[in-house]
């Protein structure tokens, strides 16, 4: 139990571009679920918390606007990265918590290539 | 506030030996402990986690883990590596504060060599 999946699990894209990345909780409801940003051979950064139904909380120095967080169902949480820059390639990974006993469970990340 | 911090950045080891990962936290609260292993490219697997109970916590593929509290570690350990162990493992510290957060070391590389 506890599977998260993430789509896609690689993308290209322009430079100017939108992309948007889906974290979607397959077999357990998820009110929160986190966004991290993974620079190479760097351990992971929280971005964002997103919260089913509201606002996603972001962390400290990092744009709301450019990263833009939907969680509209208890399932699924969106990241959508906008006007998309070189800057912005990363590997994007998203996590849920489902309950103590299982702790996070992680998305197969995203890698987000911006050319 | 927590922090995390594995105190090595890579670790070269032999097949079939021995090897531990280090890791500390420091926190004002209670917290959760957790390994986890990424290979390239990928998400992040969880190896084994430290909830409550018995400090010595065993995970999966061979690995296991000790909470020690005076010392505020929690050391991942395999008796005898294999080549396929070499990924990135990550320590990662969650704790209540207001809401659930996850602050994750800076990674550790264990490269096993044949």
């Amino acid at each position: 139990g506890a599977v998260v999946s993430q789509h896609p699990s690689w993308v290209i894209c322009k430079s100017g571009t939108s992309v948007k990345i889906e974290c979607r909780s397959l077999d357990f409801q998820a009110t929160t679920m986190f966004w991290y940003r993974q620079f190479p051979k760097q351990s992971l950064m929280l971005m964002a918390t997103s919260n089913e139904g509201s606002k996603a909380t972001y962390e400290q120095g990092v744009e709301k606007d450019k990263f833009l967080i939907n969680h509209a169902s208890l399932t699924l949480s969106t990241l959508t990265v906008t006007s998309a820059h070189p800057e912005d390639s990363s590997f994007y990974i998203c996590s849920a918590h489902r309950d103590s006993n299982y702790g996070y469970t992680f998305g197969s990340g995203t890698r987000l290539t911006v050319v | 506030a927590q922090s995390v911090t594995q105190l090595d950045s890579q670790v070269p080891v032999f097949e079939e030996a021995p090897v531990e990962l280090r890791c500390n936290y420091s926190s004002s609260v209670s917290v959760y402990l957790f390994w986890y292993v990424q290979y390239p490219n990928q998400g992040l697997q969880l190896l084994l986690k430290y909830l409550s109970g018995s400090t010595l916590v065993k995970g999966i593929n061979g690995f296991e883990a000790e909470f020690n509290k005076s010392q505020t570690s929690f050391h991942l350990r395999k008796p005898s590596v294999h080549i396929s162990d070499t990924a990135e493992y990550f320590c990662a510290v969650t704790a209540y504060t207001g809401g659930f957060k996850t602050i994750f070391g800076a990674g550790t590389r264990l490269f096993v060599k044949a």
